[in-house]
């Protein structure tokens, strides 16, 4: 059973502050890996995806990769209320589909 | 910007009847997924679909599934008879491809569908 595994929170940040996310997967063969926001009630929508060993910036988010450890993580500065959401990790093995962890909700209060 | 549209946006069935959810997928995307979301739980996947066909499916999509894609542009999801548990937020997402680089899926709004 191919695995992603995020902690649920709630992740509570001050504006301002930096959002520290984290994801773990189990299948070493993933080969590209996704963070998507999810409003409530909403679809996901892609903030970015990562492919290679360490970060890609893209605007305030940083992600970060390594497959040794079999880690990836979103950094999101100068966070605002509007980034509040949950974030759902997503690993595509190499086949036609990705598979999702539950997510983390970020709270960013004003 | 383009986007992946579905409908309807909410959709209200009876147990056991036929119910068919639309998507119209990224114009000059080639790969059309379906995802559904229980309330409170973790995005899943349902079936991948490429050049007319099943390209994979997952242990949920069984027999009452099915899809396809009846003209150019649209992209169906059927439950032949919805149970209470099929109650979900489904999500149709469609990709420009599959190599290593280009894998990125735009997913439409949901159609949320209720058995009763």
């Amino acid at each position: 059973q191919k695995e992603v595994e995020q902690n649920s929170g709630p992740l509570s940040v001050p504006e301002g502050a930096i959002a520290s996310l984290n994801c773990t997967y189990s299948d070493r063969g993933s080969q590209s890996f996704f963070w998507y926001r999810q409003y409530s009630g909403k679809s996901p929508e892609l903030i970015m995806f990562i492919y290679s060993n360490g970060d890609k910036e893209d605007g305030r988010f940083t992600a970060q990769l390594n497959k040794a450890s079999q880690y990836v993580s979103l950094l999101i500065r100068d966070s605002q209320p509007s980034d509040s959401a949950t974030y759902l990790c997503a690993v595509n093995t190499g086949f036609q589909k990705l598979v999702f962890g539950t997510g983390t909700r970020l709270l960013v209060s004003p | 910007e383009p986007e992946v549209t579905q409908t309807p946006s909410h959709q209200v069935t009876q147990m056991g009847q036929e119910v068919i959810l639309r998507c119209v997928p990224i114009s000059n995307h080639l790969y059309f997924y379906w995802y559904r979301q229980i309330l409170g739980q973790k995005v899943e996947f349902l079936v991948s679909f490429y050049n007319n066909e099943i390209s994979e499916k997952s242990e949920i999509f069984d027999d009452q599934f099915s899809v396809e894609r009846p003209d150019g542009s649209n992209f169906t999801l059927k439950i032949r008879s919805t149970k209470l548990e099929d109650s979900a937020m489904y999500f149709c997402a469609s990709s420009r491809d599959r190599g290593l680089m280009n894998t990125e899926a735009f997913f439409g709004q949901g159609t949320r569908l209720t058995v009763v």
